[in-house]
C-alpha cells in the first residue's frame, strides 16, 4: 500500500518569496509516480508537476520544481517567486496501481 | 485544450434519493477515475474504468455503482443517499496505464453534492 505524509497543515509566506512544501511517501513498488496538485478555494484540482521514480533529474514546470530525494522518500514542491494567486491547498499524491493516494494537504497563504 | 467535463456542477438531494453524476473525459483518454472529497479532507479513490471495464476499486459503498460507456464517458450512480454522502465528487481521466507522465490524471471541476 502507498502512503503520503504532508506534515505542514498550513504555511504563510510573503509575496515574491520562495516556499517549500514537504511531502514524504511510503511505497513498496519499485516503480511509481509522484504528483502535486493545487486546489484553489473554487474547488478544482489542478495538476502541477510529475516526478517518476526512475527520473534522474528533478522535475521542473515554470515556477514549480520538485526536490526529489529517493533515498529519503521525499518529494518536496518548491514554488519560486510566490504570487497571491498561489494561495490554495496543495496535495502531494503517489500513483499506486491506477489510483492516486493523496496526502492530507498543505494550505498555503501568500501575504501581500 | 479540452478538459474533463462533469455534470451537474451542483446537486442537492434529499436523504434516500438517488443521484447520477456524469463525466466526459479528455478526448483520447481511455481511463476514467472517480474520487470523493469530503469537507476538509483529501480526495479518496472510489473506482476506475479502462476500456469500459472496471479496472480498480476503492472504498466505494455498495449503494454506489458506476460504468463507462462506448464513447468513454462515465456515470456514477448513487442510491439511498445519506447525509454523509455530501461531498465534492471528482472525475479524472488519463491515458491507459503506460507509466510515466503520460498517465497523469487530469481532474474535472467536480460535482458538489449536498444531501439534506
Amino acid at each position: 500500500a502507498q502512503k503520503i505524509t504532508q506534515t505542514q497543515p498550513g504555511m504563510f509566506v510573503q509575496e515574491k518569496e520562495a516556499v517549500t512544501l514537504d511531502c514524504t511517501y511510503d511505497t513498496s513498488d519499485p516503480s511509481y509516480g509522484l504528483f502535486w496538485y493545487k486546489q484553489p478555494s473554487s474547488g478544482e484540482m489542478i495538476f502541477l508537476i510529475y516526478q517518476g521514480s526512475y527520473d534522474q533529474q528533478n522535475a521542473t514546470e515554470g515556477r514549480y520544481s520538485l526536490n526529489f530525494q529517493k533515498a529519503r522518500k521525499s518529494a518536496n514542491l518548491v514554488i519560486s517567486a510566490s504570487q497571491l494567486g498561489d494561495s490554495a491547498m496543495y496535495f502531494c499524491a503517489i500513483r499506486g496501481a491506477q489510483k492516486l493516494v493523496f496526502g492530507q494537504g498543505t494550505r498555503l497563504t501568500i501575504n501581500p | 485544450a479540452a478538459g474533463v467535463i462533469q455534470s451537474p456542477r451542483h446537486l442537492i438531494k434529499e436523504k434516500r434519493e438517488t443521484a447520477t453524476l456524469k463525466c466526459y473525459p479528455i478526448p483520447r483518454h481511455d481511463t476514467v477515475y472517480w474520487y470523493q472529497q469530503g469537507p476538509g479532507q483529501d480526495p479518496q479513490f472510489l473506482i476506475s474504468f479502462y476500456e469500459k471495464m472496471q479496472s480498480d476499486k476503492g472504498s466505494i459503498p455498495d449503494r454506489f455503482s458506476a460504468q463507462q460507456f462506448s464513447d468513454y464517458h462515465s456515470e456514477l450512480n448513487m442510491s439511498s443517499l445519506e447525509l454523509g454522502d455530501s461531498a465534492l465528487y471528482f472525475c479524472a481521466s488519463s491515458l491507459r496505464d503506460v507509466g510515466g507522465p503520460e498517465d497523469t490524471q487530469y481532474f474535472g471541476p467536480g460535482t458538489r453534492l449536498t444531501v439534506l
